[in-house]
């Protein structure tokens, strides 16, 4: 069975400060996905990232890809109340099934 | 393109009933997925489809489950004999491999609470 961990589970912060979240695995997959999630709504596909060592951008989001293509990390600079959310990651194999991690709950306070 | 929809958003229903939900996939997307959360989890697989074969079905899914997707189009995921365990969110993906890789939809979800 292949278990993604994400850490950590509960994050708060205030506005301004910087974070990172963690998913690790110790399963290779063929991609991963990080999804935000809101209460009472489903994931929403913020990233995949396909090749070890990748990194991508999204604005204030830096998501890296490891090497070995086990773990992934979530960077946010400098956030924002409306950051506030359920971040979710997925190893995704090659049938395209998605493995999820249980998520980190974030909460950025004005 | 309008999206991952889903019908209904949520349901109330007695221990005992039996409940249908539909989904509608983004329309060139031929795999759906299945996928069940709850309270602290992330979503766990069901079962999924590409066009209107059923490749894989979870343990997770009991005989009481069942899904059709009897035009590659939209799918249904019925459950029997309701019981309170089941009380979740069921959310439908669908998703086309795209550059090599699979990326998922999600559709907004429908909320079962059995009573």
């Amino acid at each position: 069975t292949q278990l993604l961990e994400q850490s950590p589970q509960f994050l708060s912060i205030q506005e301004g400060e910087n974070l990172t979240v963690y998913c690790n695995s110790s399963s290779v997959f063929s991609s991963l996905q990080w999804y935000r999630q809101e209460p009472g709504e489903g994931p929403v596909l913020l990233v995949t990232v396909v090749t070890g060592g990748e990194v991508k951008k999204l604005k204030r989001l830096t998501f890296q890809f490891g090497d070995a293509r086990k773990d992934s990390s979530l960077h946010i600079t400098a956030a924002q109340p409306g950051d506030t959310g359920l971040y979710l990651c997925a190893g995704v194999a090659n049938a395209g099934k998605s493995t999820f991690g249980d998520g980190t709950t974030l909460t950025v306070k004005p | 393109d309008t999206g991952v929809s889903q019908n209904p958003r949520h349901k109330i229903t007695k221990r005992g009933q039996n409940v249908t939900f539909r989904c509608d996939p983004i329309s060139e997307h031929n795999r759906l997925y299945w996928y069940r959360q709850t309270l602290g989890q992330g979503p766990e697989f069901l079962t999924y489809f590409q066009n209107e074969a059923q490749l894989e079905k979870s343990r997770l899914l009991s005989d009481r489950f069942s899904a059709e997707r009897p035009k590659g189009s939209f799918s249904t995921l019925e459950i029997q004999r309701t019981e309170q365990g089941d009380s979740a969110m069921y959310l439908c993906a669908s998703t086309s491999r795209d550059r090599g890789h699979y990326e998922q939809y999600f559709g907004p979800g429908t909320r079962l609470t059995v009573t």
